[in-house]
């Protein structure tokens, strides 16, 4: 099956820096939705994208959609201790049930 | 809210006994799903279920059988459960397929086979 492919695997970051992760796929994503899991937790949807070039804001982070539908992009300015986890996005449909191994966000204070 | 629930939290098993693992949801989902998490290696599917009595395998399906008797009931079960299946297992729910239906997880259950 299509896999969405996620980088970089681990971040760690100063408080108050931003951080980025990105999704790739080798062919056209129907639509992209991005999931956090806090540590010990369990996956939470965060948001959707489905257009071409679709950019959403959710505080202090940016979710964007690539204008050929290949990639996508988790943006967080200004890191907290709170943004610590996982973040894994997927595309979600008919035979497009794959999650990426996730990008793991750990916030220094 | 939707909820998902798994009946186990934390279970340990013996090398060779049968674990099942259950999952309910509340909202009359028709998607069903059961993953695997080990570090290093994200959401694995395993199986999943589009409606009763109905399975499709996923990524990971050996070692492990599933059961959908009731639409808001998906099991997940080992027959003869091996130490590469201790883990941490996810069920999850969505709506029937269209695009970008949103996925509900439940808790988790972490299975130590020893």
């Amino acid at each position: 099956g299509q896999q969405v492919m996620q980088i970089p695997q681990y971040q760690h970051v100063q408080e108050g820096e931003d951080f980025t992760t990105y999704c790739n796929s080798s062919t056209t994503l129907s639509n992209i939705q991005w999931y956090k899991q806090r540590p010990g937790g369990h996956p939470v949807f965060l948001i959707q994208l489905v257009k071409s070039g679709e950019v959403k804001k959710q505080k202090r982070l940016t979710f964007q959609f690539g204008e050929a539908k290949k990639n996508s992009s988790l943006h967080i300015t200004a890191t907290q201790t709170t943004d610590v986890g996982t973040y894994f996005c997927t595309q979600t449909g008919a035979n497009n049930l794959f999650f990426g191994t996730g990008t793991r966000l750990t916030v220094i204070p | 809210d939707v909820k998902v629930t798994q009946s186990s939290r934390y279970l340990v098993k013996r090398t060779g006994e049968k674990v099942f693992l259950e999952c309910v949801q509340d909202m009359d989902h028709e998607n069903m799903f059961w993953y695997r998490q080990d570090p290093g290696l994200g959401l694995r599917l395993i199986y999943f279920s589009y409606d009763v009595k109905m399975k499709e395998k996923g990524d990971i399906p050996e070692g492990y059988s599933v059961s959908r008797e009731k639409k808001e009931r998906f099991s997940l079960i080992l027959e003869s459960a091996s130490t590469n299946q201790t883990s941490m297992y996810l069920c999850a729910s969505s709506r029937a397929w269209f695009t970008g239906n949103t996925i509900y997880f439940g808790e988790g259950s972490w299975l130590t086979v020893v």
